[in-house]
């Protein structure tokens, strides 16, 4: 059974702090990684990919992954009110990039001002 | 840009009856994704079609269950006959070769 992890929290940050988000998985052969953020009543909404071991910027996101640890995180700096949702990992499973997703159960996060 | 529609929003109907769900992904996408989220087993994939064609639908949970894409601006999941246990929302998503997959705003179904 292929597994993603997550926390399912509420992880709860104060406005302007870093949040950091955790996710573990199971599948060895998992090349490529996911970040969405879901809103309450609303669709997932794509925040970060990363590929390759190491970290990946975007903005006030950063993405960071351990294949051998089989470990993804998502860190937000300068954590916003707006930043409060929940958040899931996802894992391609396979090796092959195929789309097939595994998705974990989320983590919400609520950010107070 | 359009994004990935889908139809209708939300569907209220009664046990027995046949249910379709509809989805048009994004122009230029060639992959298409049938999802089902609930509280209890979260977002999981049903079923992905790679250029019209399906690929993978061992996430189908029982033959009631069915999907079509008849060509690459179209496609449906039909539920018949529909049980309570099949409320849910149900996301279409759709990408460009490897690239990451984008959802539509999904269909809340809700079986009586």
């Amino acid at each position: 059974q292929k597994e993603v992890e997550q926390n399912s929290g509420p992880l709860s940050v104060p406005e302007g702090a870093i949040a950091s988000l955790n996710c573990t998985y199971s599948d060895r052969g998992s090349q490529s990684f996911f970040w969405y953020r879901q809103y309450s009543g609303k669709s997932p909404e794509l925040i970060m990919f990363i590929y390759s071991n190491g970290d990946k910027e975007d903005g006030r996101f950063t993405a960071q992954l351990n294949k051998a640890s089989q470990y993804v995180s998502l860190l937000i700096r300068d954590s916003q009110p707006s930043d409060s949702a929940t958040y899931l990992c996802a894992c391609d499973y396979g090796s092959s990039n195929t789309g097939k997703l595994i998705f974990g159960q989320g983590t919400t996060l609520q950010v107070k001002p | 840009d359009a994004g990935v529609i889908q139809s209708p929003r939300h569907e209220v109907t009664e046990m027995g009856q046949e249910v379709t769900l509809r989805c048009k992904p994004i122009s230029g996408h060639n992959s298409l994704f049938w999802y089902r989220q609930t509280m209890m087993r979260g977002l999981e994939l049903l079923i992905y079609f790679n250029n019209n064609v399906p690929i993978d639908d061992s996430g189908m949970p029982e033959d009631r269950f069915s999907a079509k894409m008849p060509n690459a601006s179209f496609s449906t999941l039909k539920i018949q006959p529909s049980e309570p246990r099949d409320s849910a929302v149900y996301f279409c998503a759709s990408r460009r070769d490897r690239l990451p997959q984008h959802f539509g705003d999904g269909t809340r179904l809700s079986i009586l």
